[in-house]
């Protein structure tokens, strides 16, 4: 069972901003640590979309971005494309026996 | 260019053992973690464990110790997970991927190997 929680499905039109949650605790994302997304593709392997809260890798376009506050964090994706359904998932560490990585539990981003 | 390139799909009965490998190429190998994600058949990704081939130090998520075994080989730059006794829940995509220290982050993945395990 997961530490961090995604809600397990977003949906917007085309050109709409949608925003996906990723909510831990104090020995996660509230201890400092930091929390990345990844983009999974149909069929495809995971690919880095944000490190580090908010940076973007080479090639990812600015329409992705990331934030975190207290206990959460969030990625926020503007001018939504077709292109852009997929699976998404948070990550950070934790202090507890979870370990070094810890997974967000997905969340599907459904294009209308 | 980073590549990480993961031995092709399995099938295997239970009780089998199996040790599937992930190739890294493109970049220093013994700077760098590899950590091993499953995901299992329509659910999310699950960190199984690391190791840092410079020093074959290895890491495991306590879901996971006792379950398999990372490995690597830096003289060919590839890592390993193995089984020794495989179960049908071990049925899943599984990753291997290159761990950032600094931020603790998979930034290169491999294309995933599929392990089937069924009688």
């Amino acid at each position: 069972q997961s530490v961090l929680t995604q809600p397990p499905s977003v949906s917007g039109a085309p050109g709409q901003r949608v925003t996906i949650s990723c909510t831990g605790s104090s020995s996660n994302i509230g201890a400092g640590f930091d929390v990345h997304w990844y983009q999974q593709l149909p069929g495809t392997a995971p690919k880095l979309l944000i490190y580090d809260t908010n940076n973007r890798p080479s090639g990812v376009p600015d329409r992705f971005s990331g934030s975190k506050s207290g206990t959460s964090a969030s990625l926020a994706i503007t001018g939504l494309q077709a292109e852009d359904e997929a699976d998404y998932y948070c990550q950070s560490s934790d202090r507890s026996l979870s370990g070094l990585y810890v997974f967000g539990t997905g969340t599907e981003v459904t294009v209308l | 260019e980073v590549q990480l390139v993961q031995s092709g799909a399995e099938v295997k009965k239970p009780g089998e053992s199996l040790k599937i490998s992930c190739k890294g190429s493109g970049y220093t190998f013994t700077n760098y973690w590899i950590g091993w994600v499953r995901q299992m058949p329509g659910k999310g990704l699950e960190w199984m464990g690391m190791i840092y081939p410079g020093d074959s130090d290895a890491r495991y998520s306590p879901s996971f110790q006792g379950q398999v075994t990372i490995s690597a080989d830096k003289s060919i730059t590839t890592a390993y997970l193995q089984w020794s006794s495989l179960q049908a829940s071990d049925t899943a995509m599984y990753y291997c991927a290159r761990g950032v220290t600094t931020v603790w982050d998979f930034d290169y993945w491999g294309q995933g190997t599929l392990v089937t395990v069924s009688s």
